[in-house]
């Protein structure tokens, strides 16, 4: 079964430079959910997207910011990055028009390492 | 903001045993409940989902229930394995449109 795409899986950049991660949800799936995970943390959610439309927004950055476009897929555009920017990435979908009968499902998470 | 603590931090327990995960929210009105696992450096891997109109979900050795009027879900774990080593996480969400995770629990199964 297909799942949730993240691109890239790895990235390292340094300070002040702009970063972009990519995620693909499941087909059929119309929300899209990001999360950020620093090291020995839980997962803190930054921003979602039902429909290509911002839905709800957490505790992400003014320095951040996302869209989902028309094939569904999203980017986080992640500008002057910091030290403390360095996490895993996760991105994940569901189906808002079914409810959530299905949960989250989560990609495999791009690992942003800022040196 | 929902805050959502998980009991054990960690725990090691020899391979067969039984177990139990506990999560608790300070809001208990949860409308859907999930129980996660992740490897280290690795993603989130969706163990069990408990719906709204739901109070406990089985898969294979694991069982999952919330208990609403409380705010809190337990994740049992039966026969224990090796393999089941792994940090395990529950999210909890409201009427919102987004989960809460919890702290996690850490989970070693000693051979």
């Amino acid at each position: 079964a297909a799942g949730v795409i993240q691109s890239p899986r790895h990235l390292i950049k340094e300070k002040r430079e702009t970063a972009t991660l990519k995620c693909y949800p499941i087909p059929r799936h119309d929300t899209v959910y990001w999360y950020q995970q620093g090291p020995g943390q839980d997962p803190q959610f930054l921003i979602s997207f039902y429909e290509k439309m911002q839905s709800d927004k957490g505790s992400i950055p003014d320095r951040f910011s996302a869209q989902q476009f028309s094939d569904y897929h999203s980017e986080l555009n992640m500008s002057s990055l910091e030290l403390g920017d360095s996490a895993l990435y996760f991105c994940a979908s569901s189906n808002q028009g079914v409810g959530w009968a299905g949960g989250y499902t989560f990609g495999s998470g791009t690992r942003l390492t800022v040196v | 903001k929902q805050e959502v603590t998980q009991i054990p931090a960690a725990l090691s327990v020899p391979e067969g045993e039984n177990l139990v995960l506990n999560c608790s929210f300070t809001d208990s009105a949860i409308y859907n409940l999930q129980w996660f696992r992740q490897d280290p450096g690795k993603g989130l891997t969706s163990l069990l989902l408990i719906q709204s109109s739901q109070r406990e979900q089985t898969s294979g050795r694991l069982n999952a229930s919330l208990d609403k009027s409380s705010g809190r879900s337990t994740l049992y774990i039966a026969a224990s394995q090796p393999g089941d080593s792994a940090t395990y996480l529950c999210a909890g969400a409201n009427t919102g449109n987004q989960f809460y995770f919890g702290t996690g629990t850490s989970l070693t199964v000693i051979p």
